[in-house]
């Protein structure tokens, strides 16, 4: 069964730093998202791709955050200068189609980011 | 940011009982509803889901009721497993946005 893949599992990094968190999102899906979830928190969106643009963001995503799709298979989550509060579990997810036949996401397995 | 809430953190049933996990939603907007099961150290994996033009869709165990009057959904499973043991989060969609917003989860634990 095809499946949205992360690397790297776990990326640990010093508050400041760049980070880049790499997701394979199912080959024949459109929508491209990133979701995070700070520990003991709800999972919140972070922003949506379709197109090779951002459809949609949330005021978590501010200058610091922004997505590529490098090449056909990638879809990376940048950060430019972490901070502590970047800690947190990043998720990808794809979907199929546009909205009003697929609204179902489907998740990777999450990439835990630590900020020291 | 509470337009999805679970407000039960824990359930605990038997194995072979029913299992019935709820969720409450406040925007009248949301158009389509999902609910996924999480293990530790995974993601989200998805389960079922409903649109709001239905009152009930059902997929082998499990099976989601849609009250839009009540703005209340709830997910039932039936029997109950020791596998089913998970986090159980709903989500809602709508409002002219793709973006899924998420409860807090309700932790179910099946005893053998």
């Amino acid at each position: 069964e095809p499946e949205v893949t992360q690397t790297p599992s776990h990326q640990v990094t010093q508050m400041g730093q760049e980070v880049i968190l790499r997701c394979v999102p199912i080959s024949n899906h459109l929508y491209f998202y990133w979701y995070r979830q700070i520990l003991g928190q709800k999972v919140e969106f972070l922003v949506s791709f379709y197109n090779n643009e951002i459809s949609e963001k949330s005021e978590i995503f501010d200058d610091q955050f922004s997505v590529e799709r490098p090449d056909g298979s990638n879809f990376t989550l940048k950060i430019r200068s972490t901070k502590l509060e970047d800690s947190a579990m990043y998720f990808c997810a794809s979907s199929a189609l546009s909205r009003g036949t697929s609204y179902e996401q489907y998740f990777g397995p999450g990439t835990r980011l630590t900020v020291t | 940011d509470q337009q999805v809430k679970q407000n039960s953190p824990s359930l605990s049933v038997q194995e072979g009982r029913i299992s019935i996990l709820n969720c409450d939603y406040t925007n009248s907007m949301f158009d389509y509803f999902l609910w996924y099961k999480k293990y530790p150290a995974e993601g989200p994996t998805f389960l079922i889901s409903i649109s709001s033009i239905k009152d009930k869709n059902e997929d082998g165990r499990f099976t989601v009721f849609l009250n839009k009057s009540a703005k209340h959904l709830s997910l039932h499973i039936v029997p109950s497993q020791p596998g089913d043991s998970a986090v159980y989060f709903c989500a809602a969609t709508g409002d002219s946005s793709y973006k899924l917003i998420f409860g807090s989860g309700t932790r179910l634990l099946v005893r053998p």
